[in-house]
């Protein structure tokens, strides 16, 4: 079965540039989540889905950050304008419905701004 | 302030050598989880811990959760290099959803 799958797995990018990060969750999961990893910071959580919808993005840094889900299979994380703060490793998760429930992650992109 | 601290934060050892690690917070969990993380992946579960007190083993790796719930440990028998990476500890309370601690970066020499 396939897992959670992101894409670009690494993402080179001059500040300054949009950056739109994709992500497809386990079929059937219906929360999604959007992490940021840096080695400052650890794991952090910048927004999550639950049934499409925008349920908490209080860890959403800024408004150049943005993240939607138009369909249960298919989300974004966009930065617009990007800046070298920005470069860490984004995780998108899956779960199934409810509080508590496992979350499966992606193998993440890799983003540095130069 | 984090919700979850782990520590150590950083340990290196020799295989064949026993480490435990640790998890802990002031607030109640419902359930516990244990990630590990090598590198350019994505954190991979564990083990899940939801009774107070609970033991759980997994290969050369025993689970414990506190008996108040708002701790746990990971303990690895006879460390190998493949043991090496970054684990996670990750708390949910009730009716929320989990949320990770700052991680043990483990290094295993040979």
């Amino acid at each position: 079965d396939a897992g959670v799958i992101q894409s670009p797995r690494h993402e080179v990018t001059e500040m300054g540039q949009e950056v739109t990060l994709r992500c497809k969750p386990i079929s059937g999961h219906n929360s999604l989540f959007w992490y940021r990893q840096t080695m400052m910071r650890g794991l952090e959580l910048l927004i999550y889905f639950n049934n499409n919808v925008p349920i908490d993005d209080s860890g959403m840094p800024e408004d150049r950050f943005s993240a939607k889900m138009p369909n249960a299979s298919f989300s974004t994380l966009k930065i617009q304008p990007s800046e070298p703060r920005d470069s860490a490793v984004y995780f998108c998760a899956s779960s199934p419905w409810g509080s508590g429930k496992t979350q499966y992650f992606g193998p993440g992109t890799r983003l540095l701004v130069l | 302030t984090q919700l979850l601290e782990q520590s150590p934060q950083f340990l290196s050892i020799q295989e064949g050598e026993n480490l435990t690690v640790y998890c802990n917070s002031s607030s109640v969990f419902s359930s516990l989880q244990w990630y590990r993380q090598e590198p350019g992946e994505g954190p991979v579960l564990l083990v899940t811990v939801v009774t107070g007190g609970e033991v759980k083993k997994l290969k050369r790796l025993t689970f414990q959760f506190g008996d108040a719930r708002k701790d746990s440990s990971l303990h690895i028998t006879a460390a190998q290099p493949g043991d090496t990476g970054l684990y996670l500890c990750a708390g949910a309370l009730y009716g929320q959803n989990f949320v990770f601690g700052p991680g043990t970066r483990l290094s295993v020499l040979p």
